[in-house]
Order: structure tokens, then C-alpha cells, then sequence
């Protein structure tokens, strides 16, 4: 059964950055992509950027260009989106979700979320 | 970055009854090469993380009521619940994968709830 772990909340001041895990089980590192997707309160679901862990290739959205990173451990199936420049805007709940085989975007199996606050 | 309008913003439906939920890209999303719609919805219940329903715009995810269906092609797509269950209470959302490596959109989503 697949399964994507996600790191606890985090309280973050503005202007640090903040580091979010996501552990994946089965074989999801060999074959698929992990992509970052976040949910303002109240809002709607916002696509970051994705991974490819097995070649470490990386795509983000150019919103968030030059502020996040992704980053992948394939020793321990763990995929990581570190977020800098925090503001309050950021206020969010990250999910990593898995892009399938067939199509790197389409997510079919998600993490649970980790709550971000920014605040002072 | 191809932009995903749906709508309605909410829809209240009687149980039993027919929920309909569109959504049109702003260029197609239909793959020439394999005749494939890069399209999926999902649906996020409250306090939980999304859940793929249907991706290619028609094809179902295994044990997804048949009660959920997705039609529509290029531009224009449909997610049809054919007999209102109290459990499909929800936000439900189209996304398109269709762009690579530009980012993977997403509607604004539909707020589905009973009459």
C-alpha cells in the first residue's frame, strides 16, 4: 500500500524558511515523481513543483521560482520541499502527492498535509 | 500557464438527485499523439488531503463509486455525480497535467453540498 508521511506543523517568523519531509513507502522513489502542491486556508490547491527522484530532476512553477527547493533522499524514500523568504502569505497546508507512471502530474496517492504558519 | 475555470463556485443538490460540475481550460489539454485528455478531478473533503476520482477526463481510480463519471474533451469537461449520496458532500476540483514542465493547474473548485 502506498503510503506518503509528512513531517508535523511548523511555526515559522517571516522572512525564514522552512523545511517540510515526505517519506514515501513501497516503491515510489524507483518509478514515480513527487509533486508539492499547497492550500491557503480556505483557498485552493496551488502546484509548487515536482521531482523526479530516481534522475534528481526538478521543475518548479515559475511563482516560486528562486524561493523553493526540492530535494530528494533516495537512501531513505524521503522527498524534501524547503520554502525561504517566508511571509504571511505562505500560511499554508503543503501536501507532497505521487505522480503516476504514466502521467508525472496526475496525482494518485497523496500525503496527509503539513500545516505552515507564518507568522511574527 | 493554461488557466482552469469551473463552475459553478457551489452547487447544493438534493440526495438522490444529479450533480453536474464543469470545467474548461483555457487551450486544450487533449494530446494528439495518444488521444489522451490530460485532465483529472479530485475531491477534498473537509480536513482531508484531495482524492483522485477520475483522471484522463473518463476514466475512473479503482473504488470510485460508478456513480462518478467525467465526459468532455480539449477545452471543455464534466464531472457528473448521477445520484447525490450525503458522503459526496465536498470541493471537488479539475486539474490539467497536461503542460510540462509549466505547472500543473488547478480549478478553483466547487463547493458541492445537500439541498
Amino acid at each position: 500500500q502506498v503510503q506518503l508521511m509528512q513531517s508535523g506543523a511548523e511555526v515559522k517568523k517571516p522572512g525564514s524558511s522552512v523545511k517540510v519531509s515526505c517519506k514515501a513507502s513501497g516503491d515510489t522513489f524507483n518509478t514515480y515523481t513527487i509533486n508539492w502542491v499547497r492550500q491557503a486556508p480556505g483557498q485552493g490547491l496551488e502546484w509548487m513543483g515536482r521531482i523526479i527522484p530516481f534522475f534528481h530532476n526538478t521543475n518548479y512553477a515559475q511563482k516560486f521560482q528562486g524561493r523553493v527547493t526540492i530535494t530528494a533522499d533516495k537512501s531513505t524514500s524521503t522527498a524534501y520541499m524547503e520554502l525561504s523568504s517566508l511571509r504571511s502569505e505562505d500560511t499554508a497546508v503543503y501536501y507532497c502527492a505521487r505522480g503516476s507512471v504514466e502521467a508525472a502530474g496526475m496525482c494518485d496517492h497523496w500525503g496527509q498535509g503539513t500545516l505552515v504558519t507564518v507568522s511574527s | 500557464d493554461i488557466v482552469m475555470t469551473q463552475f459553478p463556485d457551489s452547487l447544493a443538490v438534493s440526495l438522490g438527485e444529479r450533480a453536474t460540475i464543469n470545467c474548461k481550460s483555457s487551450q486544450s489539454v487533449l494530446y494528439s499523439s495518444n488521444n489522451k485528455n490530460y485532465l483529472a478531478w479530485y475531491q477534498q473533503k473537509r480536513g482531508q488531503p484531495p482524492k483522485l476520482l477520475i483522471s484522463w477526463a473518463s476514466t475512473r481510480e479503482s473504488g470510485v463509486p460508478d456513480r462518478f463519471s467525467g465526459s468532455g474533451s480539449g477545452t471543455d469537461f464534466t464531472l457528473t455525480i448521477s445520484s447525490l449520496q450525503a458522503e459526496d458532500v465536498a470541493v471537488y476540483y479539475c486539474q490539467q497535467y497536461y503542460s510540462t514542465p509549466d505547472p500543473y493547474t488547478f480549478g478553483q473548485g466547487t463547493e458541492l453540498e445537500i439541498k
